[in-house]
């Protein structure tokens, strides 16, 4: 079974720019999470998707970051502009259900760097 | 809010017992859990405990849970140089909304 994608897995910009990042999920699992692992630091939460819908988005900034999954499967995350702060990893994990216990599958991340 | 703390580093010595502690502020934490991350790779869920057990034993990893206290701890017998990584504890309390509350990773240490 393949697990989760995720794309590019290193990313550079410059201060102001725009990046999307694309996650694809382990095939069935209806929940989806983004997080963002800063340096020296847990992962924590951004975003959370239940097919298409969201769930618990309370600690996205959602002034400068958005993210969608529109056919319930593949989600992006991107970031417009983004700031010095924002170079972290971003993680992307599925569940076969939003249910605690549920194991949750982490891809490898996208390294971002913004300069 | 919800938090939950880790000490940074844990040396031993190779063939040793490690014991990774963390603590939770969450009263209505469902499950707790503990993930492994090693350099440049994902997280690797290693096992994760009910809040209503104590106590889970799966081959080398033995978890602990004081309720009363909020204290996990996970132990790893006979502790290898494989095994060195960041252990992260994690929470979740249930329901529809949960995504995981991390601490700040236990860089594990193996000393020949």
């Amino acid at each position: 079974e393949a697990g989760v994608a995720q794309s590019p897995r290193y990313k550079i910009i410059e201060k102001r720019q725009s990046v999307a990042f694309w996650c694809n999920p382990i095939s069935g699992h209806a929940t989806l999470y983004w997080y963002q692992q800063i340096l020296g630091q847990g992962p924590k939460l951004l975003i959370q998707f239940q097919n298409n819908g969201v769930v618990d988005d309370s600690q996205l900034p959602k002034d400068r970051f958005s993210a969608e999954r529109l056919k319930g499967v593949d989600s992006t995350l991107k970031i417009q502009p983004a700031k010095l702060e924002d170079s972290a990893v971003y993680l992307c994990a599925s569940s076969s259900s939003g249910r605690a216990g549920n194991t949750q599958y982490f891809g490898p991340g996208t390294r971002l760097t913004v300069l | 809010g919800e938090d939950v703390e880790q000490s940074l580093f844990l040396s031993v010595r190779e063939g040793d017992s490690s014991v990774i502690n963390c603590t939770y502020t969450d009263s209505s934490s469902t499950y707790l859990y503990w993930y492994k991350q090693e350099p440049g790779a994902g997280l690797q869920l290693l096992t994760y405990i009910f809040s209503n057990m104590d106590m889970k034993q799966d081959q080398r990893l033995t978890v602990l849970l004081n309720k009363k206290d909020k204290h996990l701890s996970l132990r790893i017998a006979d502790t290898q140089t494989g095994d060195s990584a960041i252990y992260f504890c994690a929470e979740n309390s249930g329901g529809g909304a949960d995504g995981l509350t991390f601490g700040k990773g236990t860089h594990l240490i193996i000393q020949p």
